[in-house]
C-alpha cells in the first residue's frame, strides 16, 4: 500500500510564484522526509530534507513545513523560476533507509 | 568528490532472459540502495546493501537478487525477465550506519524488455 501520499500530481506556476507541494504519511516510526527533484532523463537529486524535531527548513528559495501530529509535510517553492520545472517526490523512512517515495508532482514553471 | 555511476545507462533485453546492472557508490559511503522507477508504480525500493551484507529488502520476487563488493560496489541480477520488468533500475549511495541519512541517487540504468 501507498505509505506516502502526494498531492497535486502536476502544477503550473507563474514565474515569481509560490509552489507547494504536499504530502502524507501513516507509519509514525518514520524519522526522515526528504524531497527530490528529478528532470528527464535524470536520477533524482536531494533537495532538501527534515526530521520531526523540527516544523521548518528552509535553504535557498527551499522550505519544508512539518505537521507532525497530521503527519503531512510539504514543500514550497519560493519565486519560482522556468529552470524549476521538474518532477518532485517527497519520501519518509526510518533511519535514512528504503525510502518510500511519493507518486510525484510534476511542475512546470511559466515565464 | 565523484557521484555515483552506473552502468550500462542502457540495455534492451529479450524476455527470459537475465541481466546484471552495476554501481559504484559515492568514495566513502558503504551503503547502496537499489530502487525501480516505473511511470505506473513510481519508485519502489528494492534492497539495501552495507558492508556486504543485505540490510533491507522491498516487496519483490526472488528474480531479482544483488551484492556487494568489498569496495562497497554494488551490482543487482535480475533473472527470466518478463515484460514488466522494463523500468529505470536506480542506485543510491549513503553514509547511513555511519551516521549520515542523505541517499544520493544515480543517472540510473534503463533496461528495456522486448
Amino acid at each position: 500500500q501507498q505509505q506516502v501520499k502526494q498531492s497535486p500530481q502536476s502544477l503550473i506556476v507563474q514565474k515569481g510564484g509560490i509552489s507547494i507541494i504536499n504530502c502524507a504519511y501513516e507509519n509514525t516510526a518514520f524519522d526522515y522526509f526528504p524531497w527530490y527533484q528529478q528532470f528527464p532523463g535524470k536520477g533524482p537529486a536531494l533537495l532538501i530534507a527534515i526530521r520531526p524535531d523540527v516544523s521548518e527548513k528552509k535553504e535557498g528559495r527551499f522550505t519544508i513545513s512539518f505537521n507532525k501530529s497530521a503527519k503531512q509535510f510539504s514543500l514550497h517553492i519560493m519565486d519560482s523560476q522556468p529552470g524549476d520545472s521538474a518532477t518532485y517526490f517527497c519520501a519518509a523512512s526510518k533511519h535514512g533507509y528504503a525510502l518510500n517515495f511519493g507518486k510525484g508532482t510534476s511542475l512546470l514553471v511559466t515565464p | 568528490k565523484a557521484g555515483v555511476t552506473q552502468t550500462p545507462r542502457y540495455l534492451i533485453k529479450t524476455r527470459g532472459q537475465q541481466v546484471t546492472l552495476s554501481c559504484s557508490p559515492i568514495s566513502g559511503h558503504r551503503s547502496v540502495s537499489w530502487y525501480q522507477q516505473t511511470p505506473g508504480q513510481g519508485l519502489q525500493f528494492l534492497f539495501e546493501y552495507f558492508s556486504e551484507t543485505q540490510r533491507n529488502k522491498g516487496n519483490f520476487p526472488g528474480r531479482f537478487s544483488g551484492r556487494q563488493f568489498s569496495n562497497s560496489r554494488s551490482e543487482m541480477n535480475v533473472s527470466t525477465l518478463e515484460l514488466g520488468d522494463s523500468a529505470l533500475y536506480l542506485c543510491a549511495s549513503s553514509s547511513a550506519g555511519t551516521g549520515g541519512y542523505e541517499q544520493y541517487f544515480g543517472p540510473g540504468t534503463r533496461l528495456t524488455v522486448t
